[in-house]
């Protein structure tokens, strides 16, 4: 079954620290992997997906299929990053359905 | 920047009691989605509609739940009996492409509580 891990419940770092946010995920195909954001008292969003390749605010995540992993990254955190992380996968095949990680919540203190 | 809606924003209900909750999905979308989320816990599938009709349902969604797009614009998710492992945060969604290859747009959510 495919599923996703986010080992870390809570993380904390001061402002201007890198930051990663670890999601794992398990699945044997090909996978499409997003990062999802809640910031408080506002609804969740999209951050990134790996298939654009793209950088959001500062965030990349690469795809990692030998580890099966795909990570946030931010080389300077800044204390507006301070929400609640969602990863979570889809896959092609017809399902339509996302996965979601339990959410990692990012605290960036000044 | 058109958003999805949702109401209530929060209800409170008695065990056994039917509930209804409405959407709005952004107007141009195709796929519209529920999910959960009961506290402390992931955020969970439900449901996906796409072209008038249910295109993939989770093992949560029994036969005491039921969607519906009355109209052109609500999507209605209604649970016939509430019971007390219902409550959690209901999440509407909708997508122009799908979410697969596209965004996901979601509601503020709805906060059950049931009693």
């Amino acid at each position: 079954a495919q599923r996703v891990t986010q080992p870390e419940k809570l993380l904390s770092v001061f402002k201007g620290a890198p930051v990663e946010l670890k999601c794992n995920y398990s699945y044997s195909g090909s996978p499409e992997l997003f990062w999802y954001v809640q910031y408080s008292r506002q609804r969740l969003q999209l951050l990134l997906r790996h298939i654009s390749r793209e950088s959001i605010k500062g965030f990349t995540a690469d795809l990692n299929k030998g580890e099966t992993s795909f990570h946030l990254k931010k080389p300077f955190a800044q204390e507006e990053d301070s929400a609640m992380y969602y990863c979570a996968l889809s896959w092609q095949g017809g399902s339509e359905k996302l996965v979601f990680g339990k959410g990692t919540k990012l605290t960036v203190n000044p | 920047e058109p958003e999805v809606t949702q109401t209530p924003s929060h209800q409170v209900t008695q065990m056994g009691q039917e509930v209804i909750l409405r959407c709005v999905p952004i107007s141009n979308h195709l796929y519209f989605y529920w999910y959960r989320q009961i506290l402390g816990q992931k955020v969970e599938f439900l449901v996906s509609f796409y072209n008038n009709e249910i295109s993939e349902k989770s093992e949560i969604f029994d036969d005491q739940f039921s969607v519906e797009r009355p109209d052109g614009s609500n999507f209605t998710l209604k649970i016939r009996s509430t019971k007390l492992e219902d409550s959690a945060m209901y999440f509407c969604a909708s997508s122009d492409l799908g979410q697969n290859t596209g965004e996901l747009f979601f509601g503020e959510g709805s906060r059950l509580t049931v009693l």
